[in-house]
């Protein structure tokens, strides 16, 4: 059974990192493009960031390239998502995601506030 | 960045009913388009893909259509489980967009 659980969500100041992970199980991690997409609270779901199988491709949405960072660890089947110069419009919850382009499984989110 | 319309944004519905949820894409994303379904408090839940391909484990009661930029997710014989946020997201040009949603509510 596919299990995805994310981690690393916490309260952050405005300008500051955190690394949000996700943890996979089930499935073989090496076979499949993942993506991260978050939630604010109250609002619709936007598509964050994706990385091929082999980390060599990335993807990002608009207002998180130069900021934001995915990468994953193969051996340890573990996605990341690594948050620089957060502000307060990156409060949300940050899901993890199986597949590139039809997204089959869902973690259970990660949240993540950032405030004074 | 593609632009997707959800229609409507909220629908109230009866027990036993068929609904229809469109969505518009701002311009034609062939059939790259998914449907998913977000219960209160709970993580997403993918429904179909590829406009009309039912995800493992989907009930067939849900239906999608289209391609091009009109697609339409129908939900036969609701149910009280049904009530939820309906998405759908194009994933032809990154980045990958949801629509605003659509609350059903039974």
């Amino acid at each position: 059974e596919v299990h995805l659980v994310e981690s690393g969500g916490d309260l952050v100041q405005p300008g500051g990192s955190l690394r949000l992970s996700c943890a996979a199980s089930g499935f073989t991690f090496s076979d499949f493009w993942m993506t991260w997409v978050r939630q604010a609270p109250g609002r619709g779901l936007e598509w964050v960031a994706n990385i091929k199988e082999d980390g060599s491709e990335k993807h990002y949405v608009d207002s998180v390239i130069g900021r934001f960072a995915i990468s994953r660890d193969n051996a340890k089947n573990s996605l990341y998502l690594q948050m620089n110069s957060l502000r307060g419009d990156d409060a949300a919850v940050y899901f993890c995601l199986r597949g590139r382009h039809a997204l089959d499984f869902w973690g259970q989110g990660t949240m993540v506030t950032v405030s004074s | 960045d593609i632009q997707m319309t959800q229609s409507p944004s909220s629908l109230s519905a009866s027990v036993g009913d068929r609904v229809t949820i469109t969505c518009r894409a701002s311009q034609g994303i062939r059939r790259y388009l998914a449907w998913f379904q977000q219960k209160p408090g709970k993580a997403p839940k993918s429904l179909i893909y590829d406009a009309s391909n039912l995800q493992n484990g989907v009930p067939s009661k849900f239906t999608g259509n289209g391609s091009g930029t009109d697609f339409s997710l129908t939900i036969s014989s609701l149910q009280p489980e049904d009530c939820a946020t309906y998405y759908c997201q194009q994933y032809d040009k990154s980045p990958y967009t949801f629509g605003q949603g659509t609350k059903l509510e039974i």
